[in-house]
């Protein structure tokens, strides 16, 4: 089974609408964290957000919100006000378990959601 | 504002053929990793080294070795370059925070021909 699943190859919304991009996880772990990066069309790999397990609030980042949903094991980005220069493939990353040592430094990452916003 | 530095940014190798890709940061993290990414498979992590001084398998380590030169440095070697190993390949540094994101750099471009 996948860890990460974004289920959406490709997502297209209008310049200034809200977009949700979908990401389910598997982990057996309490502790674990999510991230959210974006790679524009250039190739590099660009943090946007991240949600920890125990954390009570869902986090925000300017224009960039994250839907956590705990019991449900998904993690969906949010970006409101869409810019052109939102377009780009976006990645969710899990890290599982704490720092002590083992895997615990190793980020999985899903396929990706290759968003493009329309003028 | 280097953050991290990975040379060369492009290559091309014959089958059979050697290199070391490079990576520097100067975020004094402790953490350093190599990932490979391939059209519909996002980022797959080929080693990684927790701190100076040691070094771990990722999920697709065969045909790969690094070294953790220093606390600044870690590099990825391809012994004999396969086809299948025609990827972008991204160093990453990070610090042993649960919060804190991994730092990528611009990646290198690897074609085997």
């Amino acid at each position: 089974a996948q860890k990460i699943t974004q289920t959406q190859p490709g997502m297209f919304v209008q310049e200034k609408e809200a977009v949700t991009l979908d990401c389910t996880y598997d982990t057996s772990d309490q502790s674990y964290g999510l991230f959210w990066y974006k790679q524009p069309s250039s190739g590099e790999m660009i943090f946007l957000i991240y949600q920890g397990s125990y954390d009570e609030q869902n986090a925000t980042e300017g224009r960039y919100s994250l839907n956590f949903q705990k019991a449900r094991k998904s993690a969906n980005l949010v970006i409101s006000a869409s810019q052109l220069g939102d377009s780009a493939m976006y990645f969710c990353a899990m890290r599982e378990g704490r720092y002590s040592g083992g895997s615990n430094y190793k980020l999985t990452f899903g396929k990706g959601t290759l968003l493009t916003v329309n003028p | 504002n280097a953050g991290v530095t990975q040379t060369p940014k492009f290559q091309v190798l014959k089958t059979g053929q050697s290199m070391t890709l490079q990576c520097a940061q100067d975020m004094n993290h402790n953490s350093m990793y190599w990932y490979r990414q391939d059209p519909g498979m996002g980022l797959r992590l080929i080693y990684y080294s927790a701190s100076e001084g040691t070094t771990d398998k990722g999920e697709v380590p065969n045909g790969y070795n690094v070294s953790r030169l220093n606390k600044r440095e870690f590099s990825l070697r391809l012994e004999s370059a396969a086809p299948s190993q025609t990827s972008v390949y991204f160093c990453a540094s990070s610090e042993r925070v649960s919060n804190q994101p991994q730092h990528f750099g611009d990646g290198t471009r690897l074609s085997i021909l």
